[in-house]
């Protein structure tokens, strides 16, 4: 069956640390990969967005990563800051369903 | 434009009883999804429409749940007869394809059935 694995346990870092955050994927070969922040009792908010096709995709800060040999993304945040503690959640968009699964999350905390 | 808006922000309701919510997508959004998340879990799917129709349901979805979009502008999900499993956060999103911008989420709306 198809899944998505985020690793359930926090992660907790120092500020200034990269924090690198994992998205494994069985039995999907998405077209499109995303990555979205979550605080609590909010909406999810849309941070980037990668392609098959695409290795690496950054954005200040951030940094995600695609390896679709692996079925694997890693999502990067340097210079972490305690404003970056959230929980990080990948999602696919398997070829042509216009529609995006989510991993359960991984929460971050940048400790000062 | 603000956003997506969700309403009510939260609903307690009676088991057994109906509920309806409201989603009103980025006006120049052609597509609209609705989510369901629980506690430590991610958003599921459970519905989505392209201009004023309903694409895909989630077979995970009973019949107790119905979304309309009419008109292609806002969006209503319903669910009768209420069960405590169906307490949960709601999301709507929407997005203008699915390239380039990813999804603008609502803030939800928490539904508490007791």
């Amino acid at each position: 069956s198809q899944k998505i694995e985020q690793n359930s346990e926090a992660l907790n870092i120092q500020e200034g640390k990269t924090a690198t955050l994992t998205c494994n994927y069985t039995n999907y070969s998405p077209a499109y990969l995303q990555w979205y922040r979550q605080d609590p009792g909010r909406g999810p908010v849309f941070l980037l967005l990668i392609r098959e096709n695409e290795k690496e995709k950054r954005k200040e800060r951030l940094k995600v990563t695609f390896d679709t040999t692996l079925k694997q993304s890693l999502f990067h945040i340097t210079a972490s800051q305690p404003a970056d503690s959230a929980t990080y959640l990948c999602a696919l968009e398997a070829s042509g369903t216009y529609k995006y699964i989510f991993g359960t999350g991984t929460r971050l905390k940048v400790l000062a | 434009d603000t956003g997506v808006s969700q309403d009510p922000r939260h609903k307690i309701t009676k088991r057994g009883q109906n509920v309806t919510f409201r989603c009103d997508p980025i006006s120049e959004h052609n597509r609209l999804y609705w989510y369901r998340q629980t506690l430590g879990q991610g958003p599921e799917f459970l519905t989505y429409f392209q201009n004023e129709a309903q694409l895909e349901k989630s077979r995970l979805l009973s019949d107790r749940f119905s979304a309309e979009r009419p008109k292609g502008s806002f969006s209503t999900l319903e669910i009768q007869r209420t069960e405590q499993g169906d307490s949960a956060m709601y999301l709507c999103a929407s997005s203008f394809g699915t390239d380039n911008y990813g999804y603008t989420f609502g803030s939800g709306t928490r539904l508490t059935v007791v």
